[in-house]
């Protein structure tokens, strides 16, 4: 069983914030959020990854919420490139194995 | 390469035939992962290698599903006496092991079981 909770499908406006959540109530002290996306049918693309304080790259902010049981994708200024289905799992750092992906949030970006 | 090579990307068996699939990963990662994926869902899990030893085979299905990797490089997902319940995408990533953050994923293989 995935141990995060994601909704099924998003729309946002081209050009707008993109803010994806995800609920991880189970998570443990040494696990890791991790999100990656999946672009029609390519392979999942890592996008980023915290532990406990909020983090930003060149694609995406994530924050995660004190408790650690909650966090927010956050795509700034979302384009048509950014349609994919957005995956959100906890894991230890580097340990993927048993790593269950969930069905994601497919985010369709609009016009 | 500069990333996870899977071959074939496409593969028609008929029931009852062997398979082999096979990937290539980043070169220097340590950590090999394969995954199946059906139309709809996130990957699963099928099992994972830390260098050639097969650290953990939870995810395989049933005993007709076995891999290797037995130079701490390319590994192969072998499927005997394929099902069509088999038919699926499959998918390889790697890493860098545990000090490393992010698995890169192949393009997969698509197995289709008629």
């Amino acid at each position: 069983d995935a141990k995060t909770t994601q909704p099924t499908s998003m729309d946002c406006a081209e050009g707008r914030a993109a803010n994806l959540p995800c609920n991880h109530s189970t998570i443990s002290g040494n696990e890791y959020v991790y999100w990656y996306r999946q672009i029609h049918s390519q392979g999942p693309q890592y996008i980023i990854h915290g532990l406990k304080n909020n983090e930003t790259n060149e694609m995406a902010s994530l924050i995660i919420t004190e408790d650690r049981k909650s966090s927010t994708l956050i795509l700034p200024h979302a384009t048509l490139r950014d349609t994919a289905v957005y995956y959100c799992i906890v894991a230890e750092k580097g340990g993927y194995q048993k790593v269950t992906f969930g069905t994601g949030t497919k985010l369709q970006v609009i016009p | 390469g500069a990333g996870v090579s899977q071959s074939p990307r496409y593969k028609v068996t008929k029931r009852g035939q062997d398979v082999a699939l096979r990937c290539d990963p980043i070169s220097g990662h340590v950590s090999l992962y394969w995954y199946r994926q059906a139309l709809g869902q996130g990957p699963e899990f099928l099992t994972y290698f830390n260098y050639e030893a097969q650290q953990d085979k939870s995810g395989l299905p049933n005993d007709r599903f076995s891999a290797e990797r037995p130079e701490g490089s390319i590994s192969t997902l072998t499927i005997q006496r394929t099902e069509q319940r088999d038919s699926a995408m499959y998918r390889c990533a790697s890493s860098l092991g545990e000090v490393g953050a992010e698995a890169f994923f192949g393009q997969g293989t698509r197995l289709t079981v008629v």
